[in-house]
């Protein structure tokens, strides 16, 4: 079984919906968690970082994690086609530890 | 601009032939990770450096070598390539350890043929 488990798509959804993205993991000890978007042919780039448990906002996007359930979710509002993407979630134990990563979920946004 | 680069973007070499996969940043961060990428896949770890002269195998077992001989470079190298090296590798580094998100490079498309 995976440490982290990500249902990875695609996921298509008509423009201006609200999106949930999802991930569980197994490992108890995991403190630090991140959602990366991966656009076709790019490297990953950092979108949302928490620690620990609670919600975290940043514009359209929003962070949630809920360690007693070890489920992480990303919703983002009002998507635009420019969302479309394939977003990674990670996570990690702390600083000195290497991240643990989701396969990534592929986003459709549909005009 | 801090950022993070990697060169090639593409390759198509022949099987047997000796490749190095540039990978350079200017955030003087000091550790750097060299990821593989299939589709559909999570990011598996080949690789890592905390700093100079400090190497270690990740993960994903590779047939691949690194060096860190400056801050700022930390180059792949795979002596003899094989069919089964093609994939994506992306390079990225952190100031800070993973605790703080990693900056990705946009990655080298690897095809042995």
């Amino acid at each position: 079984q995976k440490e982290v488990e990500q249902d990875p798509g695609p996921l298509g959804v008509p423009e201006g919906a609200i999106v949930s993205l999802n991930c569980t993991y197994s490992n108890s000890a995991f403190q630090y968690f991140m959602w990366y978007r991966q656009y076709s042919r790019k490297g990953p780039e950092l979108l949302m970082y928490t620690y620990s448990s609670g919600n975290k906002e940043d514009g359209r996007f929003t962070a949630q994690v809920d360690k007693s359930s070890k489920y992480i979710s990303l919703f983002i509002r009002d998507s635009q086609p420019s969302d479309s993407a394939t977003y990674l979630c990670a996570m990690s134990q702390g600083s000195n530890y290497q991240l643990i990563w989701g396969a990534g979920t592929k986003l459709i946004i549909k005009p | 601009e801090a950022d993070i680069y990697q060169t090639p973007r593409y390759l198509v070499i022949g099987t047997g032939k000796k490749i190095t996969l540039e990978c350079s940043q200017t955030m003087g961060h000091d550790k750097m990770y060299w990821y593989q990428q299939d589709p559909g896949m999570e990011l598996h770890l080949i690789h890592y450096s905390y700093g100079v002269n400090s190497t270690e195998k990740g993960d994903l077992s590779s047939e691949s070598t690194v060096s860190r001989i400056r801050t700022e470079h930390f180059p792949l190298t795979l002596e003899s390539a094989r069919p089964s090296h093609t994939s994506q590798y992306l390079c990225a580094s952190s100031g800070q350890g993973a605790g703080y998100g990693y900056t990705f490079g946009s990655g080298t498309r690897l095809t042995v043929v």
